[in-house]
């Protein structure tokens, strides 16, 4: 099984500044057969389903703001948040989806600080 | 646009079992995987299951594995998820989920499963 470790667990950000979420797959979920990473990130607000935002570790979905972007290939991946606005206030979740067990992330809560 | 509206959680006591669905609308039910995603009062994401478009091909959890079965009628646009041997542990918000490559794009509004004496 495929491990998926987030860090920090919360952190607090000014309004405008920036947030980074870090996760870290147990084994690499690159695949060979087309060079890509098998690795979403999700936004649930509270009391709210979560909401896809970047798949394939960098893709953003449709509608997401361009404040929000991903990196990383292998095993350690980033989401930044770049300046951090009211309405991001949620907690975010990575998961690998390159084998079952689809394991996430445990989460970051962001909050304002 | 795409709706996915749950129905069947409740109040069950430990060893007993419950029937979750997931109707669809909005896309082409056939064509597309689904999933059962659980969320712990409180807790992460845990992804329960899965079931390929044409329903031959289900994929499971080990903590649900002979417990829980994964099903769909494409004629009804219905997913379903068959819960036996329920445990406190099951407790959860379950969400279903249509996926493309096993991501989750679109998320029902969820329904409360739980397990208590």
């Amino acid at each position: 099984d495929i491990v998926m470790t987030q860090s920090p667990d919360s952190l607090a950000v000014s309004l405008g500044e920036r947030a980074t979420i870090n996760c870290k797959s147990s084994q690499s979920v690159l695949h060979s057969s087309n060079n890509k990473n098998y690795l979403a990130w999700y936004q649930q607000k509270s009391g709210q389903p979560p909401k896809l935002l970047i798949y394939w570790a960098s893709t953003r979905e449709s509608g997401v703001p361009d404040r929000f972007s991903a990196s990383g290939s292998g095993t350690d991946f980033t989401l930044t948040i770049s300046s951090l606005q009211a309405e991001d206030v949620a907690v975010y979740y990575c998961q690998q989806y390159y084998s079952t067990p689809l394991n996430f992330g445990g989460g970051t809560k962001v909050e304002i600080k | 646009e795409v709706q996915l509206v749950q129905s069947g959680g409740g109040l069950v006591q430990p060893g007993g079992s419950l029937r979750l669905s997931c109707a669809a609308s909005g896309f082409t039910f056939s064509s597309f995987a689904m999933s059962w995603v659980r969320q712990a009062p409180g807790k992460g994401l845990e992804w329960v299951s899965s079931i390929s478009g044409s329903g031959g091909t289900t994929y499971y959890a080990d903590s649900v594995k002979g417990r829980f079965t994964i099903s769909r009628d494409n004629s009804k646009n219905t997913m379903y998820l068959q819960m036996n041997s329920l445990r406190a542990e099951d407790t959860a918000l379950f969400y279903c989920t249509k996926d493309l490559d096993f991501r989750h794009f679109d998320w029902g509004q969820g329904t409360l499963v739980t397990v208590s004496s």
